[in-house]
């Protein structure tokens, strides 16, 4: 099965600089890979995907980059603010099943 | 719109008692899911429908069974419990990609 791999599992930054966080997965036949955002006491909430024909995906400040040759993608966080304090998730599927393996998780918190 | 509902919110149980977790989606998707979360692992699924009427084990079942009701609901039932499910559960549901989850149910077994 998928194993995903996701570091680093906490993040501290400054209010106003950038925050990445690095995944790599293990099996080629994944194409599809979500970045969750989970709030305390709240479940998993999509901010970003990308699927495997895409090498780069942007939304505000949020963007996600895919290397396929080498199994790994990236969430970056520009212009951090308070409210991107949260549990950040990687994941990845294939096509045929759309079956989510995710990694571990990283708690990012924004220091005003 | 309520997109996907889980009840309980929170519940204890003693070793070896049983209890079914229920899950429904208003969003007329035909997959949906079951993950534990636990401290340091993320979530890993438990079992899955791709639509009304099947089911498949997913990286961690032992120990639980699924029914899928109808499209629109979903449940987990634990046989008997063990320390080792206390656990955070969350039902989701799917189009075939983006996946929505649930608020979860906080499950401690004692």
């Amino acid at each position: 099965g998928e194993n995903v791999e996701q570091h680093p599992s906490t993040l501290s930054v400054q209010e106003g600089d950038s925050a990445v966080i690095k995944c790599t997965y293990s099996d080629s036949a994944s194409n599809y890979f979500p970045w969750y955002k989970q709030e305390l006491g709240k479940g998993p909430q999509l901010i970003i995907d990308i699927r495997s024909n895409v090498g780069e995906k942007k939304d505000q400040r949020i963007a996600v980059t895919l290397n396929k040759t080498a199994k790994h993608f990236s969430l970056h966080i520009t212009e951090t603010q308070p409210e991107d304090s949260a549990v950040y998730f990687c994941a990845a599927s294939s096509w045929y099943d759309y079956k989510l393996s995710f990694g571990a998780g990283t708690t990012v918190t924004v220091r005003a | 719109n309520a997109g996907v509902t889980q009840t309980p919110k929170f519940q204890v149980l003693k070793t070896g008692q049983s209890m079914t977790l229920q899950c429904a989606q208003d969003m007329n998707h035909n997959s949906m899911y079951w993950y534990r979360q636990d401290p340091g692992m993320g979530l890993r699924l438990i079992y899955y429908s791709a639509s009304e009427g099947t089911t498949d084990k997913g990286e961690v079942p032992n120990g639980y069974n699924v029914s899928r009701l109808n499209k629109r609901e979903f449940s987990l039932r634990l046989e008997s419990a063990a320390p080792s499910q206390t656990s955070v559960y969350f039902c989701a549901s799917s189009d075939g990609a983006e996946a929505f989850f649930g608020q979860g149910t906080r499950l401690t077994v004692v």
